[in-house]
This record gives structure tokens, C-alpha cells and sequence, in this order.
């Protein structure tokens, strides 16, 4: 079946650092990939569309200029959380929709903490 | 603004039990999906659920939907502890799988 892959699994960096995130779709191509991020014990919410080629789509209250999201290929999408502090640290999970397909897929997931 | 409410948001059964999961949301769509998330782990994808009156069936689990009623139940039947997980329904309300999730129901299976 059709596989996204998402790294790191875990990453802890310092405050005022930024962190880079991918997320590739391994066996198809993606032109969509969508970015959730879940703080503990809640739910997801999408913070933003990864469109390939354009501008991401971002999520009412989510701030684009700390989130930064490059989608360079069709296989390939990045979440850049840049001047991290520590209330960014969350579970961050992407995800591509697969031509034809009903099913979604979901990366693994990243745990960011930030100290 | 679509809005996806879960009931209950925590259950503690005995194993061997049943009980069952209600996934209300308040906008139409027939696109409904059940996912399952363990601890620090992404989601595992359970039910793919398209059209009114769609009903599956795995194992233990059974999920239906009533598009009408704006309703998904995830029926649990005879439940053992390796089901304790988070149960998340999400909506697909613009057919393109960018989900509006619901709570999550945590539940806790106990021997």
C-alpha cells in the first residue's frame, strides 16, 4: 500500500532555533500533502495545505511566517517551524491523499519538544 | 464552521463488553473515517466509511454511518485489553481528506 514516510520521529532543540521536518510520499505522488499538529491529550488540527509548485495554504490562526511549508517536488514536503519556543512543542503528522484512493495516509509523526 | 463531536470522550469497560463510540458532526458529508492512535504513535486507519448507511466490520469493531443523522457509530463488541487506545473520527468535508477530527474518545479496556 502506499506509504508516507515523515522525519525525524523525535527531535528536541533549543529555543530560538528552527527545526525542519519532511514528509515524502514513497510510492506515489503527492501534489497535496496537509500538516496537523496535536498538543498532548487533544485531538489533530490541520494547520495547513502543502500545495507542490505554490503557496501553502494556511489555517486560520496559524502563522505562516513561523511555519514555514516548501513543497519542491511531488513527492516531497517540509514544515520548517522556525524561532521555535517551547509552546510549539506538539506532535506534528502529515499526510497525502493518493489519486483514486479513499483511503488517507499518514506520516509517523513527529515529537518536537523545544527547551 | 464544521464542528465533530465524539461521546464519550473517556471509557473504562470490562473486557467483554460492548459498547459503543458516537461521532456526531454538524455539516453535511459522506465521507467519514475511524482512526485509532496508541500513545506517541500517528494514526492507524480503521474505517473508510463513503456513502449513507455504510456499515464495515473488522474484528471486534463495526462502524456505520447515517449521513442524514450526521451520525458514525464505532460499535465495539466483546472488547479485550489490546483495543485500550484513542478513537478519532474525522469528517472529510471538502472530499480532498484534509479531516476535521473529532476529540477522540480514550478508552480503556480492563482485564
Amino acid at each position: 500500500g502506499a506509504v508516507v514516510s515523515q522525519h525525524p520521529s523525535r527531535v528536541i532543540c533549543k529555543s530560538g532555533t528552527s527545526v525542519k521536518i519532511e514528509c515524502r510520499s514513497l510510492d506515489f505522488q503527492a501534489t497535496t500533502m496537509f500538516w496537523y499538529r496535536q498538543f498532548p491529550k487533544q485531538s489533530l488540527m490541520l494547520m495547513a495545505t502543502s500545495n507542490e509548485g505554490s503557496k501553502a495554504t494556511y489555517e486560520q490562526g496559524v502563522e505562516k511566517d513561523k511555519f514555514l511549508i516548501n513543497h519542491a517536488s511531488l513527492t516531497l514536503s517540509t514544515l520548517t517551524v522556525t524561532s521555535a519556543h517551547p509552546e510549539d512543542s506538539s506532535f506534528y503528522i502529515c499526510s497525502a491523499p493518493k489519486a483514486g484512493n479513499t483511503e488517507a495516509f499518514f506520516g509517523q509523526g513527529t515529537r518536537l519538544t523545544v527547551v | 464552521e464544521l464542528k465533530v463531536e465524539q461521546n464519550p470522550l473517556f471509557l473504562s469497560m470490562q473486557e467483554g463488553k460492548n459498547y459503543t463510540i458516537y461521532c456526531n458532526y454538524s455539516t453535511t458529508s459522506d465521507r467519514l473515517y475511524w482512526y485509532r492512535q496508541d500513545p506517541g504513535k500517528s494514526l492507524e486507519s480503521l474505517f473508510v466509511l463513503l456513502s449513507n448507511g455504510a456499515v464495515k466490520q473488522e474484528g471486534r469493531l463495526m462502524a456505520s454511518l447515517d449521513t442524514k443523522a450526521r451520525l458514525s457509530t464505532l460499535h465495539i463488541t466483546a472488547a479485550v485489553h489490546d483495543l485500550s487506545a484513542t478513537y478519532f473520527c474525522a469528517v472529510d468535508l471538502l472530499y480532498g481528506q484534509n479531516f476535521v477530527f473529532g476529540p477522540g474518545t480514550r478508552l480503556s479496556v480492563l482485564p
